[in-house]
């Protein structure tokens, strides 16, 4: 499987800011995905970012308040805009494995607290 | 509107012994069905994906599908105290193109207990 790596790996950040998160993958995939994990909460798909496309937002999310990039085939990132407390969240990116076996691997994740 | 349900648990299950954990699914149209394994604060973590109806064995894990009944399980065989986690069932389409994003299930905390 890919080796994926997220920075920051968490942030506190105020009410109206906006926060970029990194997602690094250590071989190049095709497919990358964003995900949020609530509070006590399971997985979400934000978006679904394909290289050298828009990325796909699922029901709920929108490109204004999450945009991305897709640069390349081994980086994504994800940003958080004009941030509320609602959005205190960890952020997971994903990869598709590399053996062509429709799985996904997760990064560690940044945990986002907004004040 | 897919749908992925799992019941949250806590299901106890004595060290040594079977845990089976199960998931049923909305979406007639879902082709690749997944289970992971989420420790408290980490990332999860893929144990197996299932394809095909009937049953797929790893080591101490076995999947089963049930397409017609859409419904899969994860069974657990020797349970050990480290198995104690939150497990996942996700479940994607397959358009062709590459892996499809997953729909989750609110997870099923399992203890084992020692």
């Amino acid at each position: 499987s890919a080796v994926i790596s997220q920075k920051p790996s968490r942030d506190i950040c105020q009410r109206g800011t906006s926060l970029t998160i990194q997602c690094q993958v250590d071989s190049q995939v095709t497919m990358m995905f964003w995900y949020r994990q609530q509070p006590g909460q399971s997985l979400t798909l934000i978006a679904t970012a394909n290289q050298g496309s828009e990325a796909t937002y699922e029901s709920g999310f929108v490109i204004d308040k999450f945009p991305i990039s897709r640069p390349n085939l081994t980086f994504s990132t994800l940003t958080v805009s004009n941030m509320s407390p609602e959005d205190s969240s960890i952020y997971l990116c994903s990869a598709e494995s590399t053996s062509g076996s429709l799985t996904q691997y997760f990064g560690p994740g940044t945990r986002l607290t907004v004040l | 509107q897919k749908e992925v349900e799992q019941n949250s648990g806590p299901l106890s299950v004595p060290e040594g012994a079977i845990a089976s954990l199960n998931c049923t699914y909305s979406d007639r149209g879902s082709q690749s069905f997944f289970w992971y394994r989420q420790y408290s604060g980490k990332s999860p973590e893929l144990i197996m994906f299932i394809y095909s109806n009937g049953d797929k064995e790893d080591g101490r894990f076995t999947a089963q599908l049930n397409k017609a009944s859409q419904y899969v399980s994860l069974l657990i065989r020797d349970s050990q105290p480290s198995d104690s986690a939150t497990y996942l069932c996700a479940v994607s389409m397959y358009s062709g193109g590459g892996a499809d994003g997953l729909t989750f299930g609110k997870g099923t905390h399992l203890i084992i207990q020692p």
